[in-house]
């Protein structure tokens, strides 16, 4: 089936700092991606939806200044956490649709001191 | 997307079926019923979907009640690498993003 990747798998940066993490579909083009973050115990909450070539959809309550998308290329999508604060830590996945299904990436765990 | 309801933990026993329950009462016409589990500390894999049909793959089956405001999802034999929480979601298009309820932690002894 199709893979999406995400780099780093885990990270951690201190106050004030800016992290990039990436998602890749490894075997199939994926126009638009998905971002979403998790706290512990809850649900993937959808952050934003990244489109190929134009300016990435934010959720109610996301701030695009803060989590910067970058759709570059067919394969590839970047959310950089700018001025990362501790309340910034949590996981965050991307997800990309192919055929019937969507895949996930296996997740970024982003820790900020 | 219409919500679902789903409960929020179950049991079961190792090498036993599991059926978990979903109610999707406000489903619409279009509504695909899909379902996805999330194992520790990785992103979400894709399980199983359908409309209106019961369905089986090599991971599940599922069963879908005849005016689709319900469904189950049928694991015939849990495995302790069946532990995960499973999402029922409702969407129109597979290619849209997902909406994430709360899932069932599914817990399995052995």
């Amino acid at each position: 089936g199709a893979v999406v990747s995400q780099h780093p798998s885990w990270v951690i940066c201190k106050s004030g700092t800016s992290v990039k993490i990436e998602c890749r579909s490894l075997d199939f083009q994926a126009t638009t991606m998905f971002w979403y973050r998790q706290f512990p115990k809850q649900s993937l909450m959808l952050m934003a939806t990244s489109n190929e070539g134009s300016k990435a959809t934010y959720e109610q309550g996301v701030e695009k200044d803060k989590f910067l998308i970058n759709h570059a290329s067919l394969t590839l999508s970047t959310l950089t956490v700018t001025s990362a604060h501790p309340e910034d830590s949590s996981f965050y996945i991307c997800s990309a649709g192919h055929s019937y299904e969507q895949y996930f990436g296996p997740g970024t765990r982003l820790t900020v001191t | 997307d219409a919500k679902t309801t789903q409960p929020n933990s179950m049991e079961s026993n190792e090498e036993e079926p599991v059926h978990l329950p979903c109610n999707h009462s406000t489903i619409s016409g279009t509504d695909y019923i899909h379902w996805y589990r999330q194992l520790p500390s990785q992103g979400p894999e894709y399980v199983i979907h359908g409309l209106t049909s019961n369905v089986n793959n090599r991971m599940a089956s599922l069963a879908i009640a005849e005016d689709r405001k319900s469904s189950t999802l049928i694991l015939h034999r849990a495995t302790l690498r069946d532990a995960a929480v499973y999402y029922c979601i409702l969407s129109q298009n597979a290619g849209n993003m997902l909406t994430f309820g709360g899932g069932t932690r599914l817990m399995v002894k052995p």
